[in-house]
């Protein structure tokens, strides 16, 4: 049974760089089959697509945040890791990884259980 | 602010049907991209309830359906029961200079009275 888990530091002072793991347990992340994403979530709020990475290495990010953010793959560790620098308060949030099916109608089904992260000093 | 437009929150006795709507525009739902649902109780990772406008995964009772029409998507769930109690989120896509993109409703709360 796959299963994702996200790990990082819980904290991260502003102007600095937040960076999160994501182990995939299971399963390869080398796999052409699937692709792996990051979503967010403030509290009390909506869901936020941040961007995805294919076993090639290629990337798709949202516009939105394109300019701070970097995803990379390793497949030796079967793990992703989300790198979004220059935070502020507004990136506090509850961090998740996921795992979609290429070429496939069917979205990111496979999640993990999110990280919580703050941006405070 | 969230691209797709939900209603912050919908109510229903047990029993009944509850839709949730979801409204886009030319630039995501209205140019065919298709619509998913999301449910997902408050700290916790979203469930995928509905993909592709109408279909369910495996394991998601018929109690659940999804359909999309124009700029607009819409939920329903009949037979509403006490563990249907959590947010709901539609997701699709936009095109921008950048790519495609994915976007999601504001979320509705279902509340079962």
């Amino acid at each position: 049974q796959v299963q994702l888990q996200e790990s990082g530091p819980g904290v991260v002072k502003p102007s600095q760089t937040l960076s999160l793991t994501c182990t995939v347990s299971g399963g390869s992340v080398g796999s052409d089959t699937y692709y792996w994403s990051w979503f967010r979530q403030p509290a009390g709020k909506g869901l936020e697509w941040i961007g995805r990475i294919f076993a090639s290495g290629s990337t798709n990010y949202n516009p939105s945040l394109r300019s701070r953010v970097t995803i990379s793959i390793d497949s030796s560790k079967d793990q992703f890791s989300l790198r979004l620098t220059s935070v502020t308060a507004t990136d506090t949030a509850l961090y998740f990884c996921a795992r979609g099916l290429v070429g496939a109608r069917q979205p990111e089904d496979l999640w993990g259980q999110g990280t919580l992260v703050t941006v405070s000093s | 602010q969230s691209v797709l437009t939900q209603p912050p929150s919908v109510s229903g006795a047990p029993g009944q049907r509850v839709t949730i709507s979801c409204s886009g525009n030319g630039s995501n739902i209205g140019t065919g991209y298709d619509v998913h649902w999301y449910q997902q109780v408050p700290g916790t990772a979203p469930k995928l309830l509905i993909y592709g406008n109408d279909n369910r995964p495996a394991g998601v009772p018929d109690r659940f359906s999804g359909s999309k029409s124009g700029t607009s998507a819409s939920l329903a769930i009949t037979g509403l029961q006490a563990e249907d109690e959590a947010d709901y989120y539609c997701q699709s896509y936009d095109s921008t200079p950048s790519g495609l993109t994915y976007v999601f409703g504001s979320g509705t709360q279902v509340t079962v009275l």
